[in-house]
């Protein structure tokens, strides 16, 4: 059954501590995105990555880490330093496959953070 | 730089009627625009994709259309169902190798039995 897995559900962080939201794809696709999704707001682009190895940071990276050492796995890390992590995180993926005109995105079923 | 509006905010319509949710966009340099689904509280749905140099996609009894020169899209619904009820989000990608895409803040359509 191919798709994108994200995980936790549910994620609380507390004042300080780093967190890291999981995001799995087995649909062999080369590249991948990390979304924030903030209520009555589109997404907005944290980072992406076209290539194990490789990512290039989106329009609000700061506060944000990622890694691709595997080319089915994009962890995402919230950092002490978002002062403002509370929203719905959505991880998608892309066949990499020549202009980005022939080819969609496809989106796991997020992962809510709230802070305590 | 790119912007992505969509209008209206939200919509509400008796089940049968045909309704037009309207995107428009700042910069006509596109390559492709999509119309996702969402649903509460889960992740996006991809309903269709027109590429730069095309004017028209259809899927069922959804029918999206795409006007580059006057930076406009619209997504056609045909005889609304409940089950259309959702949030409807248009994105842009503006890069050539790097899918990137800008989002519109969506339009929440509830249709009424």
């Amino acid at each position: 059954d191919g798709g994108i897995t994200q995980s936790p559900k549910y994620l609380f962080r507390k004042e300080g501590q780093n967190v890291t939201l999981s995001c799995e794809q087995n649909l062999n696709h080369d590249a991948m995105y990390w979304y924030r999704q903030d209520p009555g707001q589109g997404l907005r682009l944290i980072y992406y990555s076209q290539i194990v190895n490789d990512f290039q940071k989106g329009d609000i990276a700061e506060g944000y880490s990622v890694s691709r050492e595997k080319k089915e796995s994009f962890p995402l890390t919230v950092t002490s330093a978002q002062k403002n992590p509370t929203a719905f995180y959505l991880c998608a993926s892309r066949m990499q496959a020549g202009l980005a005109g022939q080819e969609t995105q496809y989106f796991g079923p997020g992962t809510r953070l709230l802070v305590l | 730089k790119q912007e992505v509006t969509q209008i209206p905010a939200a919509l509400s319509v008796p089940e049968g009627e045909n309704l037009v949710l309207n995107c428009s966009f700042t910069d006509s340099a596109i390559y492709n625009l999509q119309w996702f689904r969402q649903d509460p509280g889960k992740g996006l749905t991809s309903l269709l994709l027109i590429q730069s140099s095309q004017r028209e996609q259809t899927s069922g009894r959804l029918n999206a259309s795409l006007d580059k020169s006057s930076g406009r899209s619209t997504l056609y619904i045909a005889a609304s169902q409940p089950g259309d009820s959702a949030t409807y989000l248009c994105a842009v990608s503006v890069r050539s190798n790097t899918g990137k895409l800008i989002f519109g803040q969506g339009t929440t359509l509830q249709v009424k039995p």
